[in-house]
């Protein structure tokens, strides 16, 4: 079975803070994505990477930054967390592209004091 | 108005109960996944179709192409299947983005 791991199930910053979260695979996916899902907007889609380096933004990138070093692992990074980015942020790998099934994390639930 | 919609936003059903779950997108596709999430927040994908008719258990996701529709279906319905049931169409602008409905939130009362 597909592995998807997040590092924090709840996550509470303060306005300002450089916030981490980090997510990791055991599939040997080549793609990863970052969702955040708010309600009554469902899930968009921030930034995807298809290869260790590479990355693409999706539809919401402002404010945030991402790092895949290695293929396991795909970082989202808040550089200064505002209130607006309270959210649901999930993790998901597929091993085709965007249109291929996807695998999900069980999500960390950011709050922005 | 967003590209792919769901109806209903939320459905209440008795125990038993056959549960269709609706879903229309605005262009052409080339997937469409029908994915659930429980409380708690993990999302466990379905179905991938892109033609015709998939089932899995209790499970049937149909899609009609040129009516740009599907629809998810539970056969006895059970407490268990309570949860949000999200649709995503791989829409055809040209790099087959995923793009994902508001969910529909289905609570079956035993």
């Amino acid at each position: 079975d597909v592995k998807v791991t997040q590092s924090s199930r709840y996550l509470v910053k303060r306005t300002g803070e450089k916030v981490f979260l980090e997510c990791v695979q055991d599939m040997d996916h080549e793609n990863m994505f970052w969702y955040r899902q708010d309600p009554g907007l469902g899930l968009r889609l921030i930034y995807f990477s298809y290869d260790v380096k590479m990355k693409e933004k999706g539809d919401i990138p402002e404010g945030y930054s991402v790092s895949r070093e290695k293929k396991e692992r795909f970082s989202l990074i808040l550089e200064s967390a505002s209130t607006n980015q309270t959210s649901m942020y999930l993790c998901a790998s597929s091993f085709g592209g965007e249109w291929d099934t996807q695998y999900f994390g069980p999500g960390t639930r950011l709050t922005v004091l | 108005k967003n590209e792919v919609e769901q109806s209903p936003q939320n459905l209440t059903a008795q125990e038993g109960e056959f549960i269709t779950i609706n879903c229309s997108y605005s262009v052409g596709i080339s997937a469409l996944h029908w994915l659930q999430q429980h409380p708690g927040g993990g999302i466990v994908s379905l179905f991938m179709l892109s033609s015709g008719k998939k089932k899995h258990g209790r499970l049937i996701a149909t899609i009609n192409i040129q009516e740009k529709h599907s629809s998810l279906h539970i056969t006895a319905s059970h407490p268990r299947d309570s949860a949000v049931y999200i649709c995503a169409a791989a829409l055809n602008f040209g790099n087959e983005k995923l793009t994902f409905g508001t969910g529909t939130r289905l609570t079956i009362i035993p």
